[in-house]
């Protein structure tokens, strides 16, 4: 059972516009949620993370929006830029260490 | 440098042949994970750990063994492999946070198992 879901495998936005990325998660008891980047050849590094008391958290071009009625959250990446182009994971924990991933969303922005 | 690192980086085998991934990390955390990341299934956590010999079992364990015998430390055991653990695995450390802070990963370990 897949309790951290990312339903878009990919993405492609123009250089400049809008990224959004989705997850939706299904325990309600999760309330540290993170995104993760990954570069090919490499690990994931943390991107920005937010606790389930906030409804947002801003880093630069980088915002996370929890919705947590709708056990949702988003990454909003403002203005994209070609570097990047790479996959996001979205993560979730629950008062453990342990993260629970999802299945990522591949980013491409094209110029 | 504050640093996660693996070794080998990238390793072809033959099944049943024992191998050994070995994982480092310089920042002093508490917390050390193993994933494996597989097409179209996220990462998954095979084996974590707590502190020193403190270890368990995460959602894939099967066919994995690990040890933690220092801090800094976190091997991973393939005692028999099979081409089912063919995959991208990573390491990651934290520290004991209670869910709160991100783990750092490793560049990651592409085992093929023949």
């Amino acid at each position: 059972d897949q309790q951290v879901k990312q339903n878009s495998p990919s993405l492609s936005v123009q250089e400049g516009r809008i990224s959004i990325l989705n997850c939706d998660y299904t325990n309600s008891m999760f309330d540290y949620f993170l995104w993760y980047k990954k570069y090919p050849a490499e690990g994931p590094t943390f991107l920005i993370s937010i606790s389930s008391i906030k409804d947002k958290n801003e880093d630069g071009r980088f915002t996370v929006f929890l919705n947590k009625s709708a056990k949702h959250l988003s990454l909003h990446i403002v203005p994209s830029q070609p570097g990047d182009s790479a996959v996001y994971f979205c993560a979730a924990s629950g008062g453990t260490d342990k993260l629970i991933f999802g299945t990522g969303t591949r980013l491409q922005v094209f110029p | 440098e504050a640093q996660v690192t693996q070794n080998p980086r990238y390793l072809i085998t033959v099944t049943g042949k024992k191998l050994t991934v070995t994982c480092s990390q310089n920042m002093n955390h508490e917390y050390m994970s193993w994933y494996r990341q597989d097409p179209g299934l996220g990462l998954r956590q095979i084996y974590y750990s707590m502190n020193v010999e403190v270890t368990d079992k995460g959602d894939v364990p099967e066919g994995y063994k690990v040890s933690r015998k220092e801090k800094r430390n976190f091997p991973l055991i393939l005692e028999s492999p099979s081409p089912n653990q063919t995959s991208l695995y990573f390491c990651a450390s934290s520290f004991f946070s209670g869910g709160i802070n991100e783990q750092f990963f490793g560049p990651g370990t592409r085992l093929t198992v023949l």
